[in-house]
């Protein structure tokens, strides 16, 4: 039982180069989520996953593109990378419910040139 | 709007003591869940305690408790006899439903420092 995993750990982009970021759960969550940690700012949701065959907009969506492939899997795709979006970037899910705990990845340590 | 304020950037507290961490939230929903995670330094994500809107009595784990005042709108945790291994960033985090779903909101973070 691995939980989320994600890959990569750490990558590093030039300015304009694609990536996707990948993420699956074993847990048989229906929800998952992106989430991008930079320094003092905590984590910012870009976007999430309420259940399979269904993405949302969170707080900071631009740049960025989803998609659930599936119930375990939930990827999330730069166009083209800016410095801005260097960061740590962390994948979670969750059941349905007010009361469900996330369960996070570990993360993945993204630098942008 | 910020919906999850975390006024103490860092805090110190002497090993054994108990320390406050601050969590204001603003909602319009009369039903949310409130949680708190910890990330030490390893940098994963580690939750602590939850807390439900309609729950009256204030949530425990362990030395975790969270002090609930619905009326002010506050979410405090409270680390009892604190310990080395206590020093991280510590996130408050809002859940809140929406058609089709629910999604989770988190505050900028403390950074909680333990001295010996």
């Amino acid at each position: 039982n691995a939980g989320v995993t994600q890959t990569p750990k750490f990558q590093v982009l030039k300015t304009g180069q694609s990536m996707t970021l990948q993420c699956a759960q074993d847990m048989n969550h229906n929800s998952m989520y992106w989430y991008r940690q930079d320094p003092g700012m905590g984590l910012r949701l870009i976007y999430y996953s309420a259940s399979e065959g269904t993405t949302d907009k969170g707080e900071v969506p631009n740049g960025y593109n989803v998609s659930r492939l599936n119930k375990r899997e939930f990827s999330l795709r730069l166009e083209s990378a800016a410095p801005s979006q260097t960061s740590v970037y962390f994948c979670a899910s969750s059941e349905l419910g007010l009361g469900e705990t996330q369960y996070f990845g570990p993360g993945t340590r993204l630098l942008v040139l | 709007a910020q919906k999850i304020t975390q006024t103490q950037p860092g805090m110190f507290v002497q090993e054994k003591e108990a320390v406050t961490l601050d969590c204001t939230y603003d909602t319009s929903d009369q039903s949310y869940g409130l949680f708190w995670y910890k990330q030490p330094s390893s940098g994963e994500m580690i939750f602590l305690i939850y807390q439900g809107s309609y729950d009256e009595q204030n949530a425990t784990e362990g030395r975790y408790s969270l002090n609930f005042q619905k009326a002010r709108k506050s979410a405090n945790l409270v680390i009892s006899a604190s310990q080395l291994g206590d020093s991280a960033m510590y996130f408050c985090a809002m859940r809140e439903s929406y058609t089709g779903g629910f999604k989770t909101i988190f505050g900028a973070g403390t950074r909680l420092f333990v001295k010996a």
